[in-house]
């Protein structure tokens, strides 16, 4: 069964970059040919694509973040992680990471784990 | 940006059918799926590629996609059913992945 973990920093100040990294276990996640994504939901709203990453490094954004994002993988850990710059009371939410099947396996794709979510709050 | 509308709420009495819509421009030509989330918890998918449901998922959950509306349909809902419930596709002109607006399902 795999399972995922985010982790880091609750609280990030105005202007400073948001670091998070997602730990996976009970699979590799070199394995297959799965993606890797960030979704954040703002309390009380709804959820918000913010990329994904193959773990050859190619990496696909959400528009409207593209500029403040950047994904990155460490194989050798089992990791992933979320860098985004800039940030501003708009960025407060809850941040999940997710497996994703990716359309070349099922046609459309989806998200079929996800982590439990880590509330990262902008504040000075 | 290729956008995904649901209706903010509906209800449904017990037993009966909940039906949740995503609208978006020519959502029939992408595929469509759902999940839904209960308070404090991470979504979890309901339907795939339209129509599909994953295992363990009930029957009574089932999708269609056609023109510019993936629709959701809870047949014989359940108490249980109350959620939130987001449409999602797969843009592939920006490459991205797009969640619709969401619908709370309450079941009276």
């Amino acid at each position: 069964q795999v399972q995922l973990q985010e982790s880091g920093p609750g609280l990030v100040k105005p202007s400073q970059t948001l670091s998070l990294t997602c730990t996976v276990s009970g699979g590799s996640i070199s394995s297959g040919s799965y993606y890797w994504s960030w979704i954040r939901q703002p309390a009380g709203k709804g959820l918000e694509w913010i990329g994904r990453i193959y773990t050859s490094g190619s990496t696909n954004y959400n528009p409207s973040l593209k500029s403040r994002v950047t994904i990155s993988v460490d194989t050798s850990k089992n990791q992933f992680s979320l860098k985004l710059s800039s940030v501003t009371a708009a960025d407060t939410a809850v941040y999940y990471c997710a497996r994703q099947i990716p359309p070349s396996m099922v046609r459309g794709g989806f998200f079929d784990y996800w982590g439990q979510g880590t509330l990262v709050t902008v504040s000075s | 940006s290729y956008e995904l509308t649901q209706p903010p709420s509906v209800s449904v009495s017990p037993g009966q059918t909940a039906i949740i819509t995503c609208s978006g421009d020519k959502l029939g030509d992408k595929y469509a799926c759902w999940y839904h989330q209960k308070p404090g918890q991470s979504p979890v998918l309901v339907i795939y590629q339209d129509t599909k449901r994953p295992s363990g998922i009930p029957e009574r959950f089932s999708g269609s996609n056609s023109g510019n509306t993936a629709t959701l349909t809870i047949s014989g809902t359940q108490a249980m059913d109350e959620a939130d419930y987001y449409c999602q596709a797969w843009d592939s002109s920006t490459a991205s992945y797009v969640f619709g607006t969401g619908t709370k399902v309450t079941v009276l």
